[in-house]
């Protein structure tokens, strides 16, 4: 199995300044019969369901501000909020597709400071 | 617009078992991978079961394999989750998810989730 792992796993940020988040996959993620990434990033509010923000490691799902960037190739991959907005308080998780059992990291907590 | 309604939660002893459903609307439900993926109180997110569009391919996390069968019926554009001898560590919110991938066989990133359905496992 894929471990995915993140860091940290929680993050206080100001409003309006930088957060960045890492994921770190136990082996490549990276096809390289296509060249894609095989990972995504979701958010996650209290009761809410996750939603997803990036996918294939760097394309920004449609409605997602462009606040909102994923970064990264093969192991290493980083989510970026290029300025912190109260309403992006919520847990954030990386996943890997590249193969079953389908894993996720163990989630990052983003508060505001 | 993408609906997605899971049903069926509740509270079940422990060794007992349980049928969670998925209503799906909005979208071609026959040509998508679903998936269903849980989260324990206060906990993680942890993947649990893929179908393909078909219901030809299956896929099943090694914490449920033999006790969980996943189906689908897309005559009625609905997802399963047989679930049996369910012990405390299945205590969760249950979401269904559609996958943001067309007409694959396996499963990829999820685009669509439902709000869960919560299985208490207890005595």
């Amino acid at each position: 199995d894929i471990v995915m792992t993140q860091s940290p796993d929680s993050l206080a940020v100001s409003l309006g300044e930088r957060a960045t988040i890492n994921c770190k996959s136990s082996q490549s993620v990276l096809y390289s019969s296509n060249n894609k990434n095989y990972l995504t990033w979701y958010q996650q509010k209290p009761g809410q369901p996750p939603k997803v923000l990036i996918y294939w490691a760097s394309t920004r799902e449609s409605g997602v501000p462009d606040r909102f960037s994923g970064s990264g190739s093969g192991t290493d991959f980083t989510l970026t909020i290029s300025s912190l907005q109260a309403e992006d308080v919520a847990v954030y998780y990386c996943q890997q597709y590249y193969s079953t059992p389908i894993t996720f990291g163990q989630g990052t907590r983003l508060e505001i400071k | 617009e993408v609906q997605l309604l899971e049903s069926g939660g509740g509270l079940v002893q422990p060794g007992g078992s349980l049928r969670l459903s998925c209503a799906a609307s909005g979208f071609t439900f026959s040509t998508y991978v679903m998936t269903w993926v849980r989260q324990a109180p206060g906990k993680g997110l942890e993947w649990v079961s893929a179908i393909s569009s078909s219901g030809g391919s299956t896929y099943y996390a090694d914490s449920v394999k033999g006790r969980f069968t996943i189906s689908r019926d897309n005559s009625k554009n609905t997802l399963y989750l047989q679930m049996v001898s369910l012990t405390a560590e299945d205590t969760a919110v249950y979401y269904c998810a559609k996958d943001g991938v067309y007409f694959h066989t396996e499963p990829h990133y999820f685009d669509y989730w439902g709000q869960g359905t919560l299985v208490t496992v207890s005595s």
